[in-house]
């Protein structure tokens, strides 16, 4: 089946520092999703890309979707206490197949500001 | 708006003891999906409904695991027996139109379960 890997898994920064993580896939998907999970909380969808090289961004986040369609990265600019989490890819297929609709997630990149 | 939906957040009981985990979707949603979280295996796609009809279900571990919906603002999934290795966090998710561009998943805060 198709398989996510996600790095780092984990990441220790300053505040203020550029962070950047990243997915890739040993097959395709049409749809990569990047969302956020806080303690407690379920993950919240950042940015959802929909084409193959195409780079979008969500205030202090940017996010592209590899234009092999197998990966995608996540920069955090200048980053805060509060990006403080887990940081989840997904990729999706939204064509016919047992896949179709099923999100893969990446294992996840925890991280850690310091003030 | 309201988001989806979980109840309980918390639930501990003992092995042998019969679960059961709810999920209200967002409304005009007709796809949901049922997952659990640990910190083994991450986040694992259990099973999933498309206007009320479950679509795929080779997540489920076991016949001890079921879920059902019966309308479009209602689901659940049942365990029966419980076992401690049952112990995750198990989120249910919502969508638009299972597989269509531009429709992503939004998910619930989950249910924290605990097998003693």
């Amino acid at each position: 089946g198709q398989q996510l890997n996600q790095s780092p898994q984990s990441m220790f920064i300053q505040e203020g520092e550029d962070v950047s993580m990243n997915c890739t896939s040993s097959s395709i998907f049409n749809t990569w999703l990047w969302y956020k999970q806080d303690p407690g909380e379920g993950p919240v969808l950042l940015i959802a890309l929909y084409k193959a090289g195409e780079l979008t961004s969500n205030g202090r986040l940017t996010a592209q979707f590899g234009i092999t369609r197998k990966d995608s990265f996540l920069n955090i600019s200048a980053s805060i206490p509060s990006d403080v989490g887990i940081y989840f890819c997904a990729g999706q297929l939204n064509a016919g197949g047992t896949s179709y609709g099923k999100l893969t997630f990446g294992q996840g990149t925890i991280l850690t500001v310091h003030p | 708006d309201a988001g989806v939906i979980q109840s309980p957040r918390h639930e501990v009981t003992e092995m042998g003891q019969e679960v059961t985990l709810r999920c209200k979707p967002i409304s005009g949603h007709n796809s949901l999906f049922w997952y659990r979280q640990t910190m083994m295996r991450g986040l694992e796609l259990l099973i999933y409904f498309n206007n009320n009809v479950p679509i795929d279900d080779s997540g489920m571990p076991e016949d001890r695991f079921s879920a059902k919906m019966p309308n479009a603002s209602f689901s659940t999934l049942k365990i029966q027996p419980s076992e401690p290795r049952d112990s995750a966090v198990y989120f249910c998710a919502s969508s638009h139109d299972i597989g269509r561009v531009n429709q992503p998943q939004h998910f619930g805060d989950g249910t924290r379960l605990s097998i003693l």
